[in-house]
């Protein structure tokens, strides 16, 4: 298996613009999460999603984000409008239930 | 309110050393301890759990102590090298949940 796979690796944005961010969990997991990582805040819990269905989406920072998982293998992280504050690596992980999270390799956003 | 801290942000030790790092947690009630290793410009890799019934947990030249009265756990890598250098993050999982919180991290430098 390739691991989780998230799309882009990069991407540089204007303030105003729609961003979408690609994740492709590993095969046969049934949790997905999606992280944000800052230097200031650490790595926090965006959202995350059980069998595609979302459970948990009080870390969304507002209304701006939105995630959906419209299938076992692909969920999006939408921001719309993007903000330069928004500027962060974004993590998707996969997991089966009660072990370990496997991260894919993250998208470095930056909101200019 | 909760918190997740580890003990430094940075630490310097030699190389063959024990390095021991610590996280502390405040206002949780975990029902697993995670320990995950983070290369620059990757996304979290997963080491060990520990559950809240288990003391110790070893793999290899890891080990992880799991202390529900101090609200501590410790991890320790013997005889440090320096490809041991890395961002070290605790997480905790709490019953009933399925998501992680994750400490701000504690970049581990072992000099040669």
């Amino acid at each position: 298996d390739a691991g989780v796979i998230q799309s882009p690796r990069h991407e540089v944005t204007e303030m105003g613009q729609e961003v979408t961010l690609r994740c492709k969990p590993i095969s046969g997991h049934d949790y997905l999460f999606w992280y944000r990582q800052t230097m200031m805040r650490g790595l926090e819990l965006l959202i995350y999603f059980n069998n595609n269905v979302p459970i948990d989406d009080s870390g969304m920072p507002e209304d701006r984000f939105s995630a959906k998982m419209p299938n076992a293998s692909f969920s999006t992280l939408k921001i719309q409008p993007s903000e330069p504050r928004d500027s962060a690596v974004y993590f998707c992980a996969s997991a089966v239930h009660d072990n370990e999270q496997f991260f894919g390799p993250g998208t470095r956003l930056t909101v200019l | 309110s909760q918190k997740i801290e580890q003990n430094s942000e940075a630490l310097n030790i030699q190389e063959g050393k024990t390095a021991t790092l610590t996280c502390n947690y405040t206002n949780y009630s975990p029902a697993y301890l995670q320990w995950y290793r983070q290369d620059p410009g990757r996304g979290p890799v997963f080491l060990l759990l520990i559950r809240e019934n288990e003391k110790e947990k070893r793999k290899e030249r890891l080990k992880v102590t799991f202390d529900t009265t101090l609200k501590q756990s410790l991890f320790h890598i013997t005889a440090s090298q320096p490809a041991d250098s890395a961002t070290y993050l605790c997480a905790l999982e709490t019953a009933g949940a399925n998501n992680l919180f994750f400490g701000t991290g504690t970049r581990l430098t072992v000099i040669p």
